[in-house]
């Protein structure tokens, strides 16, 4: 199965602690998304790349993340300095070089624990 | 601005019934696209089908389809002929372009 894969599936991390996942897209897809959902939450977007270009930012995506797309490949989401209030799922997903509206594919998520 | 909303946290079926979920939401966009996504408790968020606002036609997937009313903007889920498989949270996300804006879900019991 080549789906959206995103590493590492869980983490937890002390306050205060720098962390980082990963998205690998389906390989022919160049847009590339991530959102956070917290429980009960539907997900929210954060950030959307076009090959390597960050071309949209949420206003939750505070100086504390930082995402890149080096190569319009995989894709890193770094948290710095984590706050309890970053405890979430993290969702990848990407989808193909057509028309906006297209579907979006979404990866299994990255759980985040702040403790 | 997008908002989308679904006002049922939990609805509960029979087996083999059909259910509707409700979804309304609001935006400015003349062209965009409504869709329905499954979440299982595995928390994969799965595609189970979508509408583009231009087309009046509803979007029909087998036992799943929507009642699209663009006026009201409203674009409810009907699940037909129910499973046990079909327990999990629905969402209901718009998107005039490149981002979605989700509602808050909505958790669907499947009663055997």
């Amino acid at each position: 199965d080549t789906g959206v894969s995103q590493d590492p599936r869980h983490k937890i991390t002390k306050r205060g602690q720098n962390v980082t996942f990963r998205c690998d897209p389906i390989s022919e897809h160049n847009r590339l998304y991530w959102y956070r959902q917290t429980l009960g939450q539907g997900p929210e977007f954060l950030t959307y790349f076009q090959n390597e270009a960050q071309l949209e930012k949420s206003r939750l995506l505070s100086d504390r993340f930082s995402a890149e797309r080096p190569k319009g490949s995989f894709s890193t989401l770094e948290i710095q300095r984590t706050e309890q209030g970053d405890s979430a799922m993290y969702l990848c997903a990407s989808s193909p070089p057509v028309r906006s509206g297209n579907t979006i594919y979404f990866g299994e998520g990255s759980w985040l624990t702040v403790v | 601005a997008q908002t989308v909303t679904q006002s049922q946290p939990e609805m509960s079926v029979q087996e083999a019934e059909t259910v509707t979920l409700s979804c309304t939401y609001d935006t400015s966009e003349s062209d965009y696209y409504l869709f329905w996504y499954k979440q299982p408790p595995s928390r994969q968020m799965i595609l189970v089908i979508r509408q583009e606002a231009y087309k009046q036609q509803n979007a029909t997937e087998n036992r799943f389809s929507v009642n699209f009313q663009k006026a009201a903007k409203s674009f409810s889920l009907k699940i037909s002929d129910s499973q046990l498989g079909d327990a999990a949270m629905y969402f209901c996300a718009s998107s005039p372009g490149n981002m979605l804006t989700f509602g808050g879900g909505t958790r669907l019991m499947v009663k055997p």
